[in-house]
């Protein structure tokens, strides 16, 4: 799988957009990029994926180059209990064998403050 | 909401003790993962599961051993427990690509 690169923390205001960066400029042309969060020690959660075009769901956008060789997750409006660790992760969607496993880094620390 | 359990959530434990770190997930799952975690590092994959009967070691060398007789079910055990093992584990299961974690067990060996 391809490496990924992250600040190791970023703050944030609280009810403004957090803007998290990744590289991963050696992605394949199969493989998708992932982002999890890890609050406190609790279980990672997923949070959104994406190959190609740009995605959002209820909890966050994913914007990716055209070169694919970075993405941003933004959520729009953080709030303090999104203060967490994400994780951003490039993995081939291959449902057998080791190449579907996830390789978490360690990820960027996001600090929302009041 | 992912349903996916994991007991105990707490463990203390002496040194030379056989444990055994339950994991079981109601979504009919056939994948199942099992990482380790010290305290503000990254995860680390060390079993996984495609199914019934299937294990796998994963990227970091364990001396935990796993099973899956039951699709519900991948219990992880330490035959002899030592200091060294202290860590959190974390145990996921997935269907396609996301995988769905439990709340994790904490593992302290004196």
């Amino acid at each position: 799988d391809a490496k990924t690169t992250q600040p190791p923390s970023m703050d944030c205001a609280e009810g403004r957009a957090a803007n998290l960066p990744c590289n991963h400029s050696t992605i394949s042309g199969n493989e998708y990029v992932y982002w999890y969060r890890q609050i406190h020690s609790q279980g990672p959660q997923y949070i959104i994926h994406g190959l190609k075009n740009n995605e959002t769901n209820e909890m966050a956008s994913l914007i990716i180059t055209e070169d694919r060789k970075s993405s941003t997750l933004i959520l729009p409006h953080a709030t303090l209990r999104d203060t967490a660790v994400y994780y951003c992760i490039v993995r081939v969607a291959n449902y057998g064998g080791s190449q579907g496993n996830l390789i978490f880094g360690k990820g960027t620390k996001l600090s929302v403050k009041p | 909401e992912a349903d996916i359990y994991q007991t105990p959530r707490y463990l203390v434990i002496g040194t030379g003790k056989k444990i055994t770190l339950e994991c079981s997930q109601t979504m009919g799952h056939d994948k199942m993962y099992w990482y380790q975690q010290d305290p503000g590092m990254e995860l680390h994959l060390i079993h996984y599961s495609y199914g019934v009967n299937s294990t796998e070691k994963g990227d970091l060398s364990s001396e935990s051993t796993v099973s899956r007789i039951r699709t519900e079910h991948f219990p992880l055990t330490l035959e002899s427990a030592r200091p060294s093992h202290t860590s959190q584990y974390l145990c996921a299961s997935s269907e396609w690509e996301t995988q769905y974690f439990g709340p994790g067990t904490r593992l302290l060996v004196l």
